[in-house]
């Protein structure tokens, strides 16, 4: 298994598209988190699946944001109607639902919203 | 509400030196994991403590966990242009959500 992977790297879109980024995370995981990073902080989590179900969201995760994970393999995480303060890295990672979780992140989707 | 400061944020030293950075909480954590990221990469997990006092060590990286597992600090001996990189420190949060609260990071430039 070569990891948690991303995609896209980058994504330019102009205020008010909508996107959608995808996530696969390390095949043995049935946890997968969602974070947010901006320059000069440290990830923010913004929801977390455990199999296919939704177990938290954060008060971050705004109604135009939506998560899925719908056969509890890969997930999708949409942003509608985009606002410039939604360019940010968007980070995925799996887990364990054991152990003492450790997390594994991808390389991040960067999004750039002009 | 959790939170974990890190310092110091921005750190500049000559390859040889050591250093020691922290990450210090109010809160009492189960477990901390220190990350280290490149620039446009996600981060990448370094170790995992558990164990209030416990120490670890990664070659030159020193690992260690406070009594009341409410700090951690990562001692980096002899520093090298390698190990240049964003650290982030991150516990994690109540209950059995697996989630991570985040440390702000400390920049580090080891300089050749």
């Amino acid at each position: 298994d070569t990891g948690v992977s991303q995609n896209p790297r980058h994504k330019i879109t102009k205020r008010g598209q909508n996107v959608t980024f995808r996530c696969d995370p390390i095949s043995e995981h049935n946890r997968l988190y969602w974070y947010r990073q901006t320059l000069g902080q440290g990830p923010e989590f913004l929801t977390y699946f455990q199999n296919e179900a939704q177990l938290e969201k954060s008060r971050l995760l705004s109604d135009r944001f939506s998560a899925e994970r719908p056969k509890g393999s890969f997930s999708t995480l949409e942003i509608q109607r985009t606002e410039q303060g939604d360019s940010a890295m968007y980070l995925c990672a799996s887990s364990w639902t054991g152990g003492f979780y450790e997390q594994y992140f991808g390389p991040g989707t960067r999004l750039t919203v002009t | 509400t959790q939170l974990l400061e890190q310092s110091p944020q921005f750190l500049s030293i000559q390859e040889g030196e050591n250093l020691t950075v922290y990450c210090n909480s109010s809160s009492v954590f189960s477990s901390l994991q220190w990350y280290r990221q490149e620039p446009g990469e996600g981060p990448v997990l370094l170790v995992t403590v558990v164990t209030g006092g416990e120490v670890k060590k990664l070659k030159r990286l020193t690992f260690q966990f406070g009594d009341a597992r409410k700090d951690s600090s990562l001692h980096i001996t002899a520093a090298q242009p390698g190990d240049t990189g964003l650290y982030l420190c991150a516990g994690a949060a109540g209950g059995n959500t697996g989630k991570l609260i985040f440390g702000q990071g400390t920049t580090l430039q080891v300089k050749p």
